[in-house]
């Protein structure tokens, strides 16, 4: 199983922004579509976004859309996630998660995830 | 956008007994289902994929079935380190998505 570790979550205000990271080490990075999937207290797993191994095409759910944006640098084998004019909603546990080479797929490594709490 | 959605949401279940959890999609997803296991604190685990395959290191225990619509998970003889909420994942198309999990107990 490879180790993916999530940083730069924390506390921030409504309206503001945050960029997450994942660092993905010991695996082929640049051959993988990659994601990001989060739970907000008491909900299930949400999925959020998925990147294409070259970063070209980008997938997101509704709620983030124009909000967020996935990107990745295959060079340093990390992925990111910007996330601007954040609500209550997107309080939740973010994970970064690896997909297969092929597009639309499960999950078959994730990271411990990083809290990102909004809020006054 | 596909809906999946599981039942029950919580199963009290005893030690070493049988269990299956349930999970349907709002249309066609063929094979493309996947189930998780979660413990708090915990990074989600992988357990079954194509509906019916387990993934690497997963006990065989753990059985999927299903496609189209309708899937189900079971655990054959329930161990202790497998109370968790299991979740299912359709990634047939985009938007891709999740149930909202089965929280195994202990009875």
């Amino acid at each position: 199983e490879v180790q993916l570790v999530e940083s730069g979550g924390g506390l921030v205000q409504p309206g503001g922004s945050l960029r997450l990271s994942c660092a993905a080490p010991a695996f082929i990075f640049s051959s993988y579509y990659m994601n990001w999937v989060r739970q907000a207290p008491g909900r299930g797993l949400e999925w959020v976004a998925t990147i294409n191994p070259s970063g070209r095409d980008k997938y997101y759910v509704a709620s983030v859309k124009g909000r967020f944006t996935i990107s990745r640098d295959n060079g340093k084998n990390s992925l990111d996630l910007q996330m601007n004019s954040l609500g209550a909603e997107d309080t939740a546990v973010y994970f970064c998660a690896r997909g297969t080479e092929l597009g639309a797929s499960p999950f078959d490594s994730w990271g411990q995830g990083t809290l990102v709490t909004v809020s006054s | 956008e596909i809906v999946m959605t599981q039942s029950p949401a919580t199963l009290s279940v005893s030690p070493g007994e049988r269990t299956t959890l349930s999970c349907r999609a709002s249309q066609s997803i063929s094979k493309n289902l996947a189930w998780y296991q979660r413990k708090p604190g915990q990074a989600p685990r992988l357990l079954i994929y194509g509906s019916s395959t387990r993934a690497t290191g997963v006990p065989a225990r753990f059985s999927g079935s299903g496609s189209g619509t309708e899937f189900t998970l079971t655990i054959s003889s329930l161990q202790s380190e497998d109370f968790a909420v299991y979740s299912c994942q359709q990634y047939s198309d985009w938007p891709l998505s999740f149930g909202g999990g089965t929280k195994v107990e202990i009875k």
